[in-house]
C-alpha cells in the first residue's frame, strides 16, 4: 500500500494564480481532510470528507475549494493564491468512527509570491 | 467547543533525561485523545492515543501518556531520552460523536542534547 500520497512536494505560485494540490489514498478510507501548518500554529484544518460526495468546512476554508468524486481522491483547490496560503498542506485519511487514527501525506510545500 | 493546549512551544532534555510534554484539553465530554509526532520534514505518525479505555496509554518508540480527568490533562511522558526523539510533537483532540474532526494543539518542539 502506497498509503496517503500528495503531488505536488513544492510550489511556487505567483498571487493570483491558481491551482490544484492533489491527495490520493488506498486504504479505503471514508474519511479525508485537509490541514494546514504554520509555524507556532499547529495544524489548522481546512476542509475535511466523510465520504464521496460529501465534503464540509474545516476552521479557516477560506480560499479553497474541495470536492470528492470518489472514496480515493480528495483535491485542494486554491482559486486565486495569496502571499497569505503560503504554508505546508498536509492531506489525512482515516475509517469513519470515533478514536481511528488519522494517516497523512508527506505535505506539499507552497509559497505563494 | 473542543480544543487543546500545549504548554511549551520548545523543550529540551538532555539525553537520557526523562520528556515530559505537556496537554490540556477542553470538552464538555470526555474526548479522544492522540500525540502524534513529526519528523523534519515529513508528516504525521501516531504515537498513542485514548479512547476511553485504561487511562496509562503506552505508545510506540517507549513513550506514554496519562489521562487524568480531574486535570483535563494528558501529558506524554519518556523515562530516558534518546538523541532520535528530537522532532515535533502534536496534541489533538477528537469528539466521540458527530464527524469527529480532530483539533490540533500548536506543537513542541523536543531538543535532546547530548
Amino acid at each position: 500500500n502506497a498509503g496517503v500520497t500528495q503531488t505536488p512536494k513544492f510550489q511556487v505560485l505567483k498571487t493570483g494564480q491558481s491551482m490544484t494540490l492533489q491527495c490520493a489514498q488506498d486504504m479505503n478510507h471514508e474519511y479525508m481532510s485537509w490541514y494546514r501548518q504554520d509555524p507556532g500554529m499547529g495544524l489548522r484544518l481546512i476542509h475535511y470528507s466523510v465520504g464521496a460526495g460529501i465534503t464540509d468546512q474545516g476552521e479557516v476554508p477560506n480560499g479553497y475549494n474541495v470536492s470528492r468524486s470518489t472514496t480515493e481522491d480528495f483535491p485542494l483547490r486554491l482559486l486565486s493564491a495569496a502571499p497569505s496560503q503560503t504554508s505546508v498542506y498536509f492531506c489525512a485519511s482515516s475509517r469513519q468512527g470515533p478514536g481511528n487514527e488519522q494517516f497523512f501525506g508527506p505535505g506539499t510545500r507552497l509559497t505563494v509570491l | 467547543a473542543q480544543s487543546v493546549t500545549q504548554l511549551g512551544s520548545h523543550v529540551s532534555v538532555s539525553e537520557g533525561a526523562l520528556v515530559l510534554l505537556r496537554c490540556n484539553y477542553s470538552s464538555s465530554v470526555p474526548p479522544y485523545l492522540f500525540w502524534y509526532v513529526q519528523y523534519p520534514n515529513q508528516g504525521l505518525q501516531l504515537l498513542l492515543k485514548y479512547t476511553s479505555a485504561a487511562t496509562l496509554v503506552k505508545g510506540i518508540n517507549g513513550f506514554e501518556a496519562e489521562f487524568k480527568k480531574s486535570e483535563t490533562s494528558f501529558h506524554l511522558t519518556k523515562p530516558s531520552a534518546h538523541m532520535s526523539d528530537a522532532a515535533e510533537y502534536f496534541c489533538a483532540v477528537s469528539s466521540t460523536s458527530g464527524t469527529y474532526k480532530y483539533i490540533f494543539g500548536t506543537g513542541t518542539r523536543l531538543k535532546v542534547l547530548a
